[in-house]
């Protein structure tokens, strides 16, 4: 079945540590996205790309990278630099206009 | 100010009751507007486009008010299945008319319906 899949679902990190959260779509869908949700809080986004080599900035991108060198593949690296990475992090794909069809999600949390 | 604010909620409403959520925008560039529905713990859904003649869907109603910037969603006769998180999303496309940009979300509004 067509889907966004992400890993893992949950994750633990110590603090100082890079951690790198995987995203696959195959749904053949050219943009992507990466956002963040705090509890109690909306998603914010963090970065979204069009096509390969291609990503902006969102609204939260300190401390966080991307690439996009597959079209089926969108991974998130949570740096040490990121203060407060604990969070659910959300990958999505673009399905239509103002459609974005989301994985099913990965808890990051730091000790 | 924030780009995008919904009523911070929560609702608690008994189920049959009509309820009403609101959402404002700070861009008036903005082009096309969105309910999502987010379960606990679940990923964020599409619940319905917002257009600008005002849409239905069911029990749901979506309306925009380009001139005040706010878009708000109307639920009629609830059930207990409608308590969830309503996020409404705001859009702006990339110059050239694509239709993909970024898409910015509101902190969301919780529903609880109770028997």
């Amino acid at each position: 079945d067509g889907g966004i899949t992400q890993s893992p679902k949950y994750l633990f990190r110590k603090e100082g540590q890079n951690v790198t959260l995987s995203c696959e779509q195959n749904l053949n869908h050219d943009a992507m996205y990466w956002y963040r949700q705090d509890p109690g809080q909306g998603l914010r986004l963090i970065y979204y790309s069009q096509i390969v080599n291609d990503f902006q900035k969102g609204d939260i991108a300190e401390g966080y990278s991307v690439s996009r060198e597959k079209k089926e593949s969108f991974p998130l690296t949570v740096t040490s630099a990121q203060k407060n990475p604990t969070a659910f992090y959300l990958c999505a794909s673009l399905a239509g206009p103002g459609e974005l069809f989301f994985g099913e999600g990965s808890r990051l949390t730091v000790l | 100010r924030k780009e995008v604010e919904q009523d911070p909620g929560p609702f608690n409403v008994p189920e049959g009751a009509t309820v009403a959520f609101n959402c404002t925008y700070s861009n008036s560039a903005s082009q096309s507007f969105f309910w999502y529905r987010q379960d606990c713990r679940k990923e964020p859904k599409l619940l319905m486009s917002v257009y600008s003649s005002g849409n239905e869907d069911g029990r749901f109603t979506a309306q925009l008010n380009r001139a005040s910037q706010y878009i708000s969603l109307l639920i009629r006769d609830s059930k207990l299945s409608d308590s969830a998180t309503y996020l409404c999303v705001v859009t702006s496309w990339r110059a050239g008319g694509t239709s993909y940009g970024k898409l910015t979300f509101g902190q969301g509004t919780i529903l609880t319906v109770h028997p």
